[in-house]
């Protein structure tokens, strides 16, 4: 089984400073990882993914996250906030063997205060 | 390209009725995945369908159901609402191919009443 745990429902940074949301996951084998990004009222839009090959990943909006085998971490985060980017973070893991079958952590609310 | 379609945005629905959500999936993609997302339960795996296959299933009741045409449009169908099933239904298209990404659709907020 799977699942994944995101650390503080909320945070709250001021603009310009650094940005972490942290993701711990559990699971036999190493999964795929994604970071989504949620805004009111919408869908979820794909930050970054994992799924072999280096383990920094960058992904749009200047967010990067680095896969930890042996923390069984993959945290978000980019140097510096802007207020656009505040909204709710999903962590996500999915099986290497049931690939379109995520499963999400409880989600990260990020607000920037200016 | 057109992005994942999802009709109505919103519904206002009855204890005990039924309830029908649609998903187009972007064109060429053929896995459609739903999920449920509400403040207490977060984001839960729902079904996957893929070439009309249901291929994977969440730990959901069988008031919820779903289905896929040949064109990859899918359907996901609640029957007997309950309070409790209001909430956001998302939809997620993907290639079948592996290290590929889903892309989700915005959503149809349910309401039961």
């Amino acid at each position: 089984a799977q699942s994944v745990t995101q650390l503080g429902s909320h945070v709250s940074v001021s603009e310009g400073a650094l940005v972490l949301l942290r993701c711990n996951y559990s699971s036999s084998v190493p999964p795929y990882l994604f970071w989504y990004v949620q805004y009111p009222n919408q869908g979820l839009q794909l930050l970054l993914k994992y799924t072999t090959g280096a383990t920094l990943v960058k992904g749009i909006n200047g967010f990067e996250a680095e896969f930890k085998k042996s923390e069984t971490s993959f945290h978000l985060t980019k140097p510096s906030a802007h207020m656009s980017d505040a909204a709710e973070y999903f962590c996500a893991v999915s099986a290497r063997d049931n690939f379109n079958k995520f499963y999400f952590g409880s989600g990260t609310k990020l607000n920037v205060k200016p | 390209k057109a992005g994942v379609t999802q009709t109505p945005r919103y519904l206002i629905k009855t204890r005990g009725q039924q309830v029908t959500l649609s998903c187009s999936p972007i064109s060429g993609h053929r896995s459609v995945s739903w999920y449920q997302q509400t403040p207490g339960q977060g984001l839960q795996f729902l079904f996957e369908y893929f070439s009309e296959t249901q291929r994977n299933k969440g730990n959901f009741p069988g008031r919820f159901s779903g289905r896929q045409f040949s064109n990859s449009r899918s359907e996901m169908n609640v029957s007997t609402l309950e309070l409790g099933d209001s909430a956001l239904y998302l939809c997620a298209s993907s290639l079948v191919e592996m290290n590929t990404e889903a892309f989700f659709g915005q959503g149809t907020r349910l309401t039961v009443v």
